[in-house]
């Protein structure tokens, strides 16, 4: 079965320190991988996906990068943090069209961000 | 773009008691999916339920159904024998066309359940 796992699970930097979060799928191959926010008490907003390695959008501009160095990893960075970068991070995975019908996405953990 | 509006910021319901949770969406597209997540206070999105905009009947997944009006728009989330462990935040999703897989999320509402 298909597992994801994002780390670390909490974080507390200071402003204008780097960011480095990780997610890892297994039991899957070609995943289109995703990174959302959530800010306290709000919905998800999505800020980046990819569709494979190299491969990135971004949603929204922001003081965030995402990579994709292997298939089943993806990495939100900052080279420095702002104190509007806390928040809830999610990692997500979904299927290609076709092989899961519904679009639906899988997430992991979280990662929560306080940034002082 | 597509839109998610969940207008109830909170509900409140007794245990054993059925409750609705509201969501109206907005797109454009006629290819679309419908999700509703789980969030309890651990902070993990738990799936519940999907609808497909060509699909026939209502969702249902055990003690949940998805109560789909397609022409107002409405997604609403239906809760049979409300359990204490169902007090969690609720978000309802879409995706639309070429953004399958790239979920738009509404605000959330937040269920409390009574003893």
């Amino acid at each position: 079965s298909q597992t994801i796992h994002q780390w670390p699970a909490t974080l507390v930097q200071p402003v204008g320190s780097p960011l480095s979060l990780e997610c890892t799928v297994e039991g899957t191959s070609n995943p289109n991988l995703y990174w959302y926010r959530q800010a306290a008490g709000r919905g998800l907003q999505l800020l980046f996906y990819s569709v494979g390695i190299g491969q990135i959008s971004s949603e929204v501009p922001q003081n965030l990068s995402a990579s994709r160095p292997q298939d089943r990893q993806f990495i939100l960075s900052s080279k420095k943090l702002l104190l509007s970068d806390s928040g809830f991070y999610l990692c997500a995975w979904s299927g290609r069209v076709g092989r899961l019908k519904s679009g639906e996405l899988f997430f992991g953990e979280g990662s929560r961000l306080t940034v002082l | 773009a597509q839109k998610i509006t969940q207008t109830q910021p909170g509900m409140f319901v007794q245990e054993k008691e059925a409750v609705t949770l509201d969501c109206t969406y907005d797109t454009s597209d006629p290819s679309y999916g419908l999700f509703w997540y789980k969030q309890p206070s651990s902070g993990e999105m738990i799936f519940l339920i999907y609808q497909g905009s060509y699909d026939q009947q209502n969702a249902t997944e055990g003690r949940y159904s998805l109560n789909f009006q397609k022409a107002r728009k409405s997604a609403n989330l239906v809760i049979s024998a409300s359990q204490l462990g169902d007090s969690a935040m609720y978000f309802c999703a879409i995706w639309a066309g070429t953004s399958y897989g790239k979920l738009t999320f509404g605000q959330g509402t937040i269920l409390t359940v009574h003893p």
